[in-house]
């Protein structure tokens, strides 16, 4: 079964400092994709990164970089230079082509960013 | 503002009714996807179609339905319901022309209570 895993229910950081949100994914398909989404307390879903399975380079979307690390099945989000308005929940989300890229989420994380 | 519209945005029915959710998609995306957030389950997919046809299914009750119209707009139709049903409901879109990654846009969703 498709898996993501975020273990991190909730994360303090500084402002104007960097943090890293982990994911980590379980799957046995070769082509698939990575995502993080930001859901602020208005609940909408914003979508910040995408890294493809092949793609060799990490992404990086201005302050939002991923670390994709394919052998040990992680796609951690570095957020750098936290700002305020930074302060939501964080999800992983996973798609896989074979299944018509349904996303497959983690359990989110909650970001605060302290003044 | 993600081109995704969900109607109506809050719904307040009691048990046992029926209630139906609708989704217009980006222009010129072909899929559609609905998502359940509960505060128990998180974020679940429910079911996905693609140009008027039903690409697959997630954890779907069997008193839930949906279908995509020519016009590609999605409805969602919650019957009998429950008090457990009460959550955030969001309709995600994609597979635009050009769109070069599975990258989903997400509606503002609806949020559901039943009473």
């Amino acid at each position: 079964a498709q898996k993501i895993t975020q273990t991190q229910p909730g994360m303090f950081v500084q402002e104007k400092e960097a943090v890293t949100l982990d994911c980590t994914y379980d799957t046995s398909d070769q082509s698939y994709g990575l995502f993080w989404y930001k859901q602020p307390s208005s609940g909408e879903m914003i979508f910040l990164i995408y890294q493809g399975s092949y793609d060799e380079q990490n992404a990086t979307e201005g302050r939002y970089s991923l670390n994709f690390q394919k052998a040990r099945k992680s796609a951690n989000l570095v957020i750098s230079a936290s700002q305020l308005g930074d302060s939501a929940m964080y999800f992983c989300a996973m798609s896989r082509p074979a299944t018509g890229n349904q996303f497959y989420f983690g359990t989110g994380t909650s970001l605060t960013v302290i003044p | 503002d993600s081109g995704v519209t969900q109607t109506p945005k809050h719904l307040i029915t009691a048990t046992g009714q029926r209630v139906t959710l609708r989704c217009s998609p980006r222009s010129g995306d072909l899929s559609v996807y609905w998502y359940q957030q509960s505060l128990d389950q998180g974020l679940q997919f429910l079911i996905q179609y693609y140009n008027g046809e039903e690409r697959a299914k997630g954890n779907i009750l069997e008193r839930f339905s949906a279908q995509q119209f020519p016009d590609l707009h999605s409805e969602l139709n919650l019957s009998s319901l429950e008090l457990g049903d009460s959550a955030l409901y969001f309709c995600a879109s994609s597979g635009g022309q050009g769109q070069t990654t599975n990258e989903q846009f997400f509606g503002p969703g609806t949020r559901l209570t039943v009473l």
